[in-house]
């Protein structure tokens, strides 16, 4: 079965960095985008890009480009979102998701979630 | 970017009644070519990630109950709960992936009335 299993929560201080895990397995990880999704306490859902496990390109949003890398290493099925400059904004849960759609069919919503990653940020 | 929007902002509904949740895209999601628009819907209870329910605005995803439908195309959309029962309270989020950034709606909250 499909699973997305993420890294465990962070405290960093502001002006810090934090890189949050995604192990996939149950699938052929290089055939399907990942997406990174955030969730301040008590707000909504936020896309912050997604990657092409196959190629490694990404697509980020606005807002977080020059702040987000997104990598992989498909030797280990394992998607990475690393979050630079950190500040109180960015305090949230922060989830991994698998597109339900094979990369080569194009944009897909996403079926399979991470169990999400906290990431606090305080002085 | 394509903004999205949802409404009411929260709704109380008895058991066993229906629950209705709109939404609206800046601008069009559906794309002619394949006759199909980019619109999910998710459910989020308390503490869990959220869980697909439709996509393609209308197909319902594997192991969802029939009695969440969805309706709509083009930038206006519709979640429909037909008998509302106690695990539906959650929060309920629209998706449009039509474009980068896949943007969501700010969320319809639904509980028991």
């Amino acid at each position: 079965q499909v699973q997305l299993v993420q890294s465990g929560a962070e405290v960093k201080k502001p002006g810090a960095s934090v890189k949050v895990s995604c192990k996939a397995s149950g699938y052929s990880f290089n055939g399907y985008y990942i997406h990174w999704v955030r969730q301040a306490p008590g707000q909504g859902l936020e896309w912050m890009g997604r990657i092409n496990p196959n190629s490694g390109g990404t697509n980020y949003a606005r807002k977080f480009q020059g702040r987000v890398t997104m990598s992989r290493d498909t030797s280990i099925s394992t998607a990475y979102m690393e979050l630079s400059r950190l500040n109180s904004d960015d305090t949230a849960v922060y989830y991994c998701a698998r597109a339900g759609c094979r990369i080569v069919t194009g944009t897909c919503y996403s079926d399979y979630w991470g169990q999400g990653t906290l990431v606090s940020v305080s002085s | 970017d394509i903004v999205m929007t949802q409404s009411p902002d929260s709704l109380a509904v008895s058991l066993g009644e229906r629950a209705t949740i709109n939404c609206k895209s800046s601008q069009s999601v559906f794309y002619s070519s394949n006759n199909k628009n980019y619109l999910a819907w998710y459910q989020q209870r308390p503490g869990q990630p959220p869980n697909l329910l439709i996509y393609w605005a209308s197909t319902r995803e594997s192991g969802v109950p029939d009695r969440f439908s969805g309706s709509g195309s083009g930038t206006d959309f519709t979640l429909t709960i037909s008998s509302l029962q106690a695990e539906d309270v959650a929060v309920y989020y629209c998706q449009q992936y039509y474009s980068t950034p896949f943007t969501f709606g700010p969320g319809t909250r639904v509980d028991i009335k």
